[in-house]
């Protein structure tokens, strides 16, 4: 089946570090990819999303690049703000049937001044 | 600007009773679907629905009840049956593709007393 599979967190860090958050999957097929955050207390927000293979997404200083041949969409941001931290879920979404997206389990940040 | 509204923000529900989580979209979305959230948890989904008048039940549909008369709204009945009520309930839409994403409202926080 199809699965992702996100990194354990939390992820700590302080104010201006490079922040990685490792995503990879599992799809019978070709999937579109996603990054969601969410802010306490919120719903999800859309944060950047790639169709193909080595397409790359990126908004809000965030990047992540679909990765075809290590099945992997990791989120990248060069330097993290206090305001960045959340909870952040990576999720698929496959050609055909239902288009209902698989998330991973979300991996919390938490941006220290 | 087009979005979905959740109401109300926080719910409590006694024992025994039954509670309708409304979810309202003016984005011209087809397709609507409701999620559970626990803390720590990923989402867990409970219903969906690609066309009014018609809705697929998603991995934890007992206990819950919905209904799709309008392209506009989805709303979720949590049942007596429900055994463990309590949690952030989460809905969204989309255009039901491979490429547009989710868009999701603020969530309900539903609390049993």
């Amino acid at each position: 089946g199809n699965s992702v599979t996100q990194m354990e967190g939390p992820v700590t860090l302080s104010e201006e570090a490079f922040l990685t958050i490792n995503c990879t999957y599992t799809a019978t097929g070709y999937p579109s990819l996603f990054w969601y955050v969410q802010y306490p207390g919120e719903g999800l927000q859309l944060l950047l999303k790639a169709t193909k293979a080595d397409d790359k997404g990126s908004n809000k200083g965030f990047e992540a690049t679909y990765r075809k041949e290590t099945t992997s969409f990791h989120l990248e941001k060069g330097s993290v703000q206090v305001s960045d931290s959340a909870v952040y879920f990576c999720a698929l979404i496959l050609s055909g049937g239902s288009y209902i997206p698989t998330f991973g389990r979300g991996t919390s940040l938490i941006v220290h001044p | 600007d087009g979005g979905i509204t959740q109401s109300p923000k926080y719910l409590f529900r006694k024992e025994g009773q039954n509670v309708t989580l409304s979810c309202e979209q003016n984005l011209n979305h087809d397709a609507m679907y409701w999620y559970r959230q626990d803390p720590g948890q990923g989402l867990r989904l409970i219903y969906y629905s690609q066309i009014v008048n018609d809705f697929q039940k998603g991995d934890i549909a007992e206990g819950y009840s919905v209904s799709r008369e309008k392209k506009e709204s989805f709303p979720l009945t949590v049942t007596s049956a429900q055994k463990n009520p309590t949690a952030f309930y989460l809905c969204a839409s989309s255009i039901g593709d491979r490429v547009g994403g989710y868009t999701f409202g603020s969530g309900t926080r539903l609390t049993v007393v």
